[in-house]
């Protein structure tokens, strides 16, 4: 029972280069997130999805991209990697709505960008 | 906008002993309240949530946290502290249905 998978665990960019996080879920969950986080900030939300082909902005969308092609997947793309990105990513997904279920989380990818 | 405010970003406390764990929201209608505890490198999980069925809510390993509207706090407790409660934890509020805003956290250390 994989639940939430994310790659890779740990990533360095150099500044101006572009990646791509992974996210899949194999619980079937319609709702998926993005989220950063930052010592002493907490949890910010990049991006989410309430479906298959249905995204929207979080708190923090700047710098980033997502789609959602399968109910499975929802990868976050980095464009062009800015020192400010360096954090650390986790994915989210949850059957029902955040109040109605609970938010599973992957284990995270951390990333650095010099 | 719906917030939560976390008091204290490290709490430590002897094995044993008290868990208090402070969380204030600002909102304008009823809120949804949630508690969600982080393992060492490990993504999050839920330990409670509060959604106005009662005000002492109930949780996973022992933890419980009161709703309390007349100071706008939904504080987390636990009586007896163990080595295994050692984590960071983070109140969070439901403003829409597909979101949460998480607090800054609060790291509990606990010691022998």
């Amino acid at each position: 029972n994989a639940g939430v998978t994310q790659t890779p665990k740990f990533r360095i960019l150099k500044i101006g280069q572009s990646m791509t996080l992974q996210c899949t879920q194999d619980m079937n969950h319609n709702y998926m997130y993005w989220y950063r986080q930052d010592p002493g900030m907490g949890l910010k939300l990049i991006y989410y999805s309430v479906g298959a082909g249905i995204t929207d902005k979080g708190e923090v969308p700047n710098g980033y991209n997502v789609s959602r092609s399968t109910t499975e997947d929802f990868p976050l793309r980095l464009e062009l990697a800015a020192p400010s990105q360096t954090s650390v990513y986790f994915c989210a997904s949850s059957p029902q709505t955040v109040r109605n279920s609970p938010l599973h989380f992957g284990n995270g990818t951390r990333l650095t960008v010099t | 906008a719906q917030s939560v405010t976390q008091l204290g970003s490290h709490v430590s406390v002897s094995e044993g002993a008290l868990v208090l764990l402070r969380c204030n929201y600002s909102s304008s209608v009823p809120p949804y309240l949630f508690w969600y505890v982080q393992y060492p490198n490990q993504g999050l999980q839920l330990l409670l949530k509060y959604t106005s069925a009662a005000t002492l809510v109930k949780g996973i390993n022992g933890f419980e946290a009161e709703f309390k509207k007349s100071e706008t706090s939904f504080h987390l407790t636990k009586p007896s502290a163990h080595m295994s409660d050692a984590a960071e934890y983070f109140c969070a509020v439901s403003e829409t249905a597909s979101k949460l805003t998480f607090g800054t956290g609060t790291r509990l250390q606990v010691t022998l």
